[in-house]
């Protein structure tokens, strides 16, 4: 099993809908990430969650909302999905010391039509 | 598979020639770098990194070369493989809990 799973692997939603990004991890991490990325501008931070009870806005948090529901999970939520919120999404965890940077998921596809 | 950066700088080498990837940072304040590699469909993994008191760290293939008078990273992939096609970008963060920044990423193409 992957150290860092997401779920779904590929959406298409419509323009207004609520939908759900899942991420679990088995590394024993407590840091974890979600990023968006589009093409040409990398990857860019949404929110992020240092434990259970900590939960951060990164650079592009509006339209955005996560959840972290244990240790091992940590879930974006799109309230409303709009057409520009069609990326790839990206979860990732790391240890406190950020050795070796960040495990990634292997990233949830999601079209908003 | 997924098209990742489709606007993305592209190199491309010679199956066999030696590869060299290049990232400037933003942050003078940064004093840790990491390098990774997202093939096509997959997220990014972890290639090597390398600290702000160290200006080389060489992994199995992979150099990395830091040069912080002038905020510049290099990858160096020796005899470079098809399976080292991938877009490879450079991430820089520091102690004072800075999460990482991405760069844009430069596409890798192996040639037969």
């Amino acid at each position: 099993d992957a150290d860092v799973t997401q779920t779904p692997r590929n959406r298409i939603t419509k323009t207004g809908k609520r939908i759900m990004l899942e991420c679990s991890q088995t590394k024993g991490h407590d840091r974890m990430y979600w990023y968006r990325q589009d093409p040409g501008l990398g990857l860019r931070l949404i929110y992020y969650s240092f434990d259970v009870k900590d939960i951060n806005k990164g650079e592009i948090s509006d339209g955005y909302s996560v959840s972290r529901q244990a240790q091992a999970k940590f879930s974006l939520s799109l309230e409303s999905a709009i057409p520009n919120q069609t990326a790839l999404y990206f979860c990732a965890t790391s240890d406190l010391n950020r050795e070796e940077g960040y495990t990634f998921g292997s990233g949830t596809r999601l079209t908003v039509v | 598979g997924e098209s990742v950066g489709l606007h993305l700088p592209t190199l491309s080498v010679q199956e066999g020639d030696n590869s060299i990837i290049n990232c400037a940072y933003s942050n003078s304040a940064s004093d840790y770098f990491i390098w990774y590699k997202q093939e096509s469909g997959k997220g990014p993994q972890f290639i090597i990194d390398i600290r702000s008191n160290m200006d080389k760290r060489q992994g199995q293939r992979v150099t990395v070369l830091l040069n912080k008078t002038v905020k510049h990273l290099s990858l160096q992939i020796a005899a470079t493989q098809p399976g080292d096609s991938a877009v490879y970008f450079c991430a820089e963060a520091n102690n004072y809990g800075q999460n990482f920044v991405f760069g844009p990423g430069t596409r890798l193409s192996v040639l037969p």
